[in-house]
């Protein structure tokens, strides 16, 4: 079965400016998550979505950060503004809904460098 | 909110050795999940092994198992006969317990870098 997808892998952009990425996860998983990753650190929860709706997005710098999942399938997440501290690994990540065990599948990320 | 600690930023151990990463959390539930992931220099996540809470015994996966204290809120992954494959990131993760829909995204701690010596 593919993996979760993630594109692109690599981005570099400057302050200000605005950027977007995208994940595919595992056929038929409903439930999606965008993680951050600052170097040195562990994920970050940004974003969950089951099928195409939000269930938390506590963590969600929401005055620059987006996400959305049409169809529930496929999810973008927004970044604009971009902030020097934004730079990190994005991981998008999937699941079966309400199903044991509950295993999450993580993609590869898109490293993100603000300059 | 829970919060997870991994208190050993870097570990070594000599191929073919045993290894013990140390975890441990804070939460006021009294159901949930423990994870360990591996995170190879690749970056993709791996899930290596989990713990339900409400299981006393102590899950095994081969070579890598857990030593789960639940009152002492403690979950240490053992590595035996370490291999050089098993060199990454390895990240420990919380996750509630719920029934239906609801948020259950994973708490991770900081991770411990494991190095392999041949």
């Amino acid at each position: 079965e593919a993996g979760v997808a993630q594109s692109p892998r690599y981005k570099i952009i400057e302050k200000r400016q605005s950027v977007a990425f995208w994940c595919n996860p595992i056929s038929g998983h409903a439930t999606l998550y965008w993680y951050q990753q600052i170097l040195g650190q562990g994920p970050k929860l940004l974003i969950q979505f089951q099928n195409n709706g939000v269930v938390d997005d506590s963590q969600l710098p929401k005055d620059r950060f987006s996400a959305e999942r049409l169809k529930g399938v496929d999810s973008t997440l927004k970044i604009q503004p971009a902030k020097l501290e934004d730079s990190a690994v994005y991981l998008c990540a999937s699941s079966l809904l309400g199903l044991p065990p509950y295993e999450q599948y993580f993609g590869p990320g898109t490293r993100l460098t603000v300059t | 909110a829970q919060t997870v600690t991994q208190s050993q930023p870097e570990m070594s151990v000599q191929e073919a050795e045993t290894v013990t990463l140390s975890c441990t959390y804070d939460t006021s539930e009294s159901d949930y999940y423990l994870f360990w992931y591996k995170q190879p220099p690749s970056r993709q996540m791996i899930l290596v092994i989990r713990q339900e809470a409400y299981k006393q015994q102590n899950a095994t996966e081969n070579r890598f198992s857990v030593n789960f204290q639940k009152a002492a809120k403690s979950f240490s992954l053992k590595i035996s006969d370490s291999q050089l494959g098993d060199a990454a990131m390895y990240f420990c993760a919380y996750r509630t317990t719920f029934l239906g829909g609801g948020a259950d995204g994973l708490t991770f701690g900081k991770g411990t870098h494991l190095i392999i010596q041949p």
